[in-house]
């Protein structure tokens, strides 16, 4: 089945550095990979999408990359700032191609000012 | 654009109740909205596909009994516990995939607590 890896620990870093989050998945070959970010409390919101085709795509200070042949997809913030502390969440179409998506476990950056 | 509501966004009460969440897209029509369940520092685990006019696809282990669905128009899709126990405490949570096309983002609610003493 599915597997969708991310790094369960949090990831704290200074205001103003770059934030590198990262997404492996195993036993699939998905036609896209998405981005979601999710405060505690709330439903996640829509980043990013990146198709298969596509090695890398940005939204403002946000930046993605999309390796098929690793089967890994990098997730960068530039410029971080505190209010970009939250959960991100990667996922992948489901195997069956019914729009559903499968999540990966999620990884919780912290900024510190 | 692109809002989606869910209500209410906390619950509590006592075992044995059944429990109606709604979900509702405000500024799009959705033929597919989807149910998710998230236990604390967990991820979302989806429990169904809800499609507009026919039933719902669970996911395997989701009781169809336990929780059941209903997605009676384009913007209305609703949950319901039955006969709710503690176990079933945990954040339901709804999204909506906007219609056109096959690589669209799905739009999630804000969440549902629910919590059964």
């Amino acid at each position: 089945s599915q597997k969708i890896e991310q790094n369960s620990e949090a990831l704290n870093i200074q205001e103003g550095k770059t934030a590198t989050l990262t997404c492996n998945y195993t036993n699939y070959s998905p036609a896209y990979l998405q981005w979601y970010r999710q405060d505690p409390g709330r439903g996640p919101v829509f980043l990013l999408l990146i198709r298969e085709n596509e090695k890398e795509k940005r939204k403002e200070r946000l930046k993605v990359t999309f390796d098929t042949t690793l089967k890994q997809s990098l997730f960068h913030i530039t410029a971080s700032q505190p209010a970009d502390s939250a959960t991100y969440l990667c996922a992948l179409e489901g195997m069956d191609s019914s729009y559903k998506l499968i999540f990966g476990s999620g990884t919780r950056l912290l900024v510190r000012p | 654009g692109a809002v989606v509501s869910q209500h209410p966004s906390w619950v509590i009460c006592k075992s044995g109740t059944s429990v109606k969440i709604e979900c509702r897209s405000l500024d799009f029509q959705a033929t597919t909205m989807f149910w998710y369940r998230q236990f604390p520092k967990q991820s979302l685990m989806l429990m169904a596909t809800s499609n507009e006019g026919s039933k719902a696809t669970y996911e395997q282990g989701v009781e169809k009994d336990k929780f059941l669905i209903n997605h009676a128009s384009l913007t209305l899709s609703t949950l319901t516990v039955t006969s709710a126990h503690p176990e079933d405490s945990s954040f339901y949570i709804c999204s909506a995939r906007d219609t056109g096309g096959y690589n669209q983002p799905q739009h999630f609610g804000d969440g549902t607590r629910l919590s059964i003493l």
